[in-house]
C-alpha cells in the first residue's frame, strides 16, 4: 500500500485523557499536514511540517494540541486533556510538491 | 475558519444527469482545487486550476474559475452512482504556508439510479 495511513482509525477517549494519533505519509514525501474535520464541515488546517521542521502551527486550537515529526517521516498528533469539542476526524496529508496533497483515511476521535 | 461556502449544500440527481456545484472564497489565491470525500474515507484530489486559468477539463469534470468574483464551479457530466460523495473546494494562499489548504463547507451529492 503506497498511500497515507493513519492509526487508530477510531478512538474513544474519556474527557481529560490524553490521545496520540499517528500518520505514516507516503515514502519520500517532504511535506506533511494535519487537518481537523468537524461533522458536516470541511477540513481545517492544524499544522504543517517540511521534513522534521514544523513550519506552521497556526491552526492548532490550543496548547493542548502538539504535533511532532522527529525523523521527517512518521508524525504524531497529541491532544492532552481531551475535551468534548475535540471530537472530530483528524486527517493527515502528505505531498512531494506544493500543490496536490494525498490524504489518509483519518482518525475519528470521540470524546465522551 | 472556512475559506468560503459552497452551494448547494446538498444536491440529489439521477444517474446520467449533470451536477453543478459552486464555491466562493474570500482571499486572493494561487490555486483552487476540488476534492471528493466518500463516506468514511479520506479526501481524493480531483483537479487543480491555477489563478491565471479560467477553465479546465479532466474526463467528466469541468472546472471554471472567476477570480474577479472569487468563485469557482465544478461540473460533473453524465453522473454515475459512484459519484455520490461530498465535494470540497480548497484554496491555497499567497502568504504564509503557500500550500496550506483552506476548504469550503462542501456539497453533498447524491446520485440515484
Amino acid at each position: 500500500g503506497a498511500g497515507v495511513s493513519q492509526s487508530p482509525r477510531y478512538k474513544v477517549a474519556k474527557r481529560g485523557q490524553d490521545v496520540a494519533l499517528r500518520c505514516d505519509p507516503i515514502s519520500g514525501h517532504v511535506s506533511l499536514f494535519w487537518y481537523q474535520q468537524a461533522l458536516g464541515q470541511g477540513p481545517e488546517f492544524l499544522t504543517y511540517f517540511q521534513n522534521e521542521a514544523q513550519l506552521d502551527k497556526s491552526g492548532l486550537p490550543s496548547d493542548r494540541f502538539f504535533a511532532e515529526r522527529p525523523e521527517g517521516s512518521v508524525s504524531t498528533l497529541k491532544i492532552q486533556r481531551t475535551q468534548q469539542e475535540d471530537s472530530a476526524v483528524y486527517l493527515c496529508a502528505s505531498s512531494s510538491h506544493a500543490y496536490e496533497q494525498y490524504f489518509g483515511p483519518g482518525t475519528r476521535l470521540t470524546v465522551t | 475558519s472556512q475559506q468560503g461556502e459552497e452551494d448547494p449544500q446538498a444536491l440529489s440527481i439521477q444517474e446520467g444527469e449533470n451536477a453543478t456545484m459552486n464555491c466562493s472564497y474570500k482571499t486572493s489565491i494561487n490555486n483552487l482545487q476540488w476534492y471528493r470525500q466518500n463516506s468514511g474515507r479520506g479526501l481524493v484530489h480531483l483537479i487543480l486550476i491555477r489563478s491565471n486559468e479560467r477553465e479546465k477539463h479532466s474526463g467528466r469534470l469541468r472546472v471554471t474559475l472567476d477570480t474577479s468574483k472569487k468563485s469557482s464551479s465544478l461540473l460533473i457530466t453524465a453522473s454515475r452512482a459512484a459519484d455520490t460523495a461530498s465535494y470540497f473546494c480548497a484554496t491555497d494562499g499567497l502568504t504564509g504556508t503557500a500550500s496550506k489548504l483552506t476548504f469550503g463547507t462542501g456539497t453533498r451529492l447524491q446520485v440515484t439510479l
